[in-house]
C-alpha cells in the first residue's frame, strides 16, 4: 500500500514542451507539498496546499502551476520546459497539526533535453 | 531568515565506525529540529526529531540532541552499517511557520 505515490517516475522531454506530474496520498492528510531537488541534492520547497487551498507559493516561475482537485491529490503542470527544470520533483504530505512530519513520494526524475 | 547548515559531504566511513554529522541552525523563532534520511532512489523519510531544548531524538541507533546554547543538532551513531549509506538532511520548523527549512544534505557512504 503506497502512502504517497507519484507518476510518472521518469519523464524525458524536449525543451518547450508542457508536462504534468501527478501525486496522490492515501494517508488522509490535509497538507501536500511539491519540492524540487537539484543534482547536488539541494531540496527546495515550491508549493504547499492545505485542504485544496494554496498556502505556500515560493519564488517559482509562473510556468509551474499546481492544482489540487481534492485533498488527496496534488498535480504539478509545467509549461514551456527549460533545461534548468531538469531535477527530481518530490511530492509530500503531512498530517493535521504535524506539518513537520512529512511523508515523501518516490520522486519524479524530469530530464529536459 | 531561518536557515540550516550541515557539514559538507561526502562522508565515507568503514562499517562499525562512529558517525557524527554536524548541523547548526539560525531561527527567527523557537524551532523544532529534525533529521530526515534519503536512501538511494527514494524520497525522504523522517529519522528523528526534537521539539525543545535538551530533548534527544533517537531512532534506528541514531541520536541527536537539541542544543539551544550552540544552536546545534548533530546526528550521531555509535556503529554504522553499510545499510546506513544515504543522504541525511537536517531541518527545522519554527513555531507557526508553514514549512520545513532543510539543510543542503550530507551524503554518507559506508564501506564494508
Amino acid at each position: 500500500d503506497t502512502a504517497v505515490s507519484q507518476t510518472p517516475k521518469y519523464l524525458v522531454t524536449q525543451m518547450g514542451n508542457d508536462k504534468s506530474i501527478k501525486c496522490e496520498q492515501n494517508l488522509g492528510h490535509d497538507t501536500m507539498y511539491w519540492y524540487k531537488q537539484d543534482s547536488k541534492k539541494f531540496l527546495k520547497i515550491m508549493f504547499s496546499y492545505n485542504n485544496k487551498e494554496l498556502i505556500i507559493n515560493e519564488t517559482v516561475p509562473n510556468r509551474f502551476s499546481p492544482k489540487s482537485p481534492d485533498k488527496a491529490h496534488l498535480n504539478l503542470h509545467i509549461n514551456s520546459l527549460e533545461l534548468g527544470d531538469s531535477a527530481v520533483y518530490f511530492c509530500a504530505s503531512s498530517p493535521p497539526g504535524q506539518l513537520y512530519e512529512q511523508y515523501f513520494g518516490p520522486g519524479t526524475r524530469l530530464t529536459v533535453t | 531568515g531561518d536557515s540550516v547548515t550541515q557539514m559538507e559531504g561526502p562522508v565515507t566511513l568503514s562499517e562499525e565506525a562512529f558517525l557524527t554529522i554536524n548541523c547548526t541552525y539560525t531561527a527567527t523563532g523557537y524551532p523544532s529540529l529534525f533529521w530526515y534520511v534519503q536512501y538511494p532512489g527514494e524520497g525522504l523519510q523522517l529519522l528523528l526529531k526534537a521539539t525543545k531544548a535538551d530533548d534527544k531524538g533517537s531512532n534506528k541507533g541514531f541520536e541527536a540532541t537539541y542544543r539551544k546554547e550552540t544552536t546545534s543538532f548533530h546526528l550521531e551513531k555509535g556503529s554504522v552499517q553499510v545499510s546506513d549509506s544515504a543522504v541525511y538532511f537536517c531541518a527545522l520548523k519554527v513555531q507557526g511557520a508553514q514549512k520545513l527549512v532543510f539543510g543542503q544534505g550530507t551524503r554518507l557512504t559506508i564501506n564494508p
